[in-house]
């Protein structure tokens, strides 16, 4: 079946403009994550949604990241502002929270902030 | 949430059986441990999970002790495209559903022909 698809795979965006990303999970799957990958780097946790309840947004470098779910489906990343330093791999996963939490990822999608 | 520690990079030789181990001492009563693989440009994969003594699937073994304040993630008879970085993880695996599994820098293993 069809796996976590993420868009754009690639962005490259000029420093202090806005960026979009999405993510589509996997259909039923009630979590939904969004974690930061820096080049070389392990995963660092961003946000997560849990069905309706509200999101764990404790992850959030600052304030000009924010994020939104629709209901069980489409979330999008969006990067205000952006910096160099926000220059990464953005990866989503999504997983049925209950019997266990296997985590299913995407492709990723490389920003590149000049 | 549980910190772990787990060596940085590991070398080894085709054919061999390779031991990852991962440090966890404030390891909670409801927290599972979970290990990812993930080769360079994808993301990860789920490859085992256990809460105790030992589980084994058609792809690793985990070795967890009584005490659960390590774990270790054996890969029998590595090839070259077992060459990727191995993440250990330690959480509630959402059977509160509340609480998400967090990355670490993960091990590196690079095998070799």
């Amino acid at each position: 079946g069809a796996g976590v698809s993420q868009s754009p795979s690639n962005k490259v965006t000029e420093k202090g403009k806005d960026v979009e990303l999405r993510c589509d999970p996997i259909s039923g799957h009630t979590a939904l994550y969004w974690y930061r990958q820096r080049l070389g780097q392990g995963l660092e946790f961003l946000i997560y949604f849990q069905g309706n309840s509200a999101p764990d947004k404790s992850g959030l470098p600052s304030d000009r990241f924010s994020a939104e779910r629709t209901g069980e489906s489409v979330s999008t990343l969006t990067i205000q502002r952006t910096q160099q330093e926000d220059s990464a791999v953005y990866l989503c996963a999504s997983s049925l929270v209950f019997p266990y939490n296997e985590q299913f990822f995407g492709p990723g999608t490389r920003l590149t902030v000049l | 949430l549980a910190k772990t520690t787990q060596p940085i990079s590991m070398d080894s030789y085709e054919g061999q059986e390779v031991n990852i181990t991962c440090s966890h001492n404030n390891i909670a009563t409801n927290d599972y441990i979970t290990w990812y693989q993930q080769f360079p440009s994808q993301g990860p994969r789920f490859i085992i999970q256990g809460y105790k003594t030992k589980v084994t699937n058609e792809v690793a073994s985990l070795f967890i002790p009584a005490d659960r304040k390590s774990s270790t993630l054996s890969l029998p008879r590595v090839s070259l495209s077992d060459t990727a970085v191995y993440y250990c993880l330690v959480g509630d695996a959402g059977h509160s559903g509340n609480t998400p599994l967090v990355f670490g820098k993960g091990t590196r293993l690079s095998v070799i022909a």
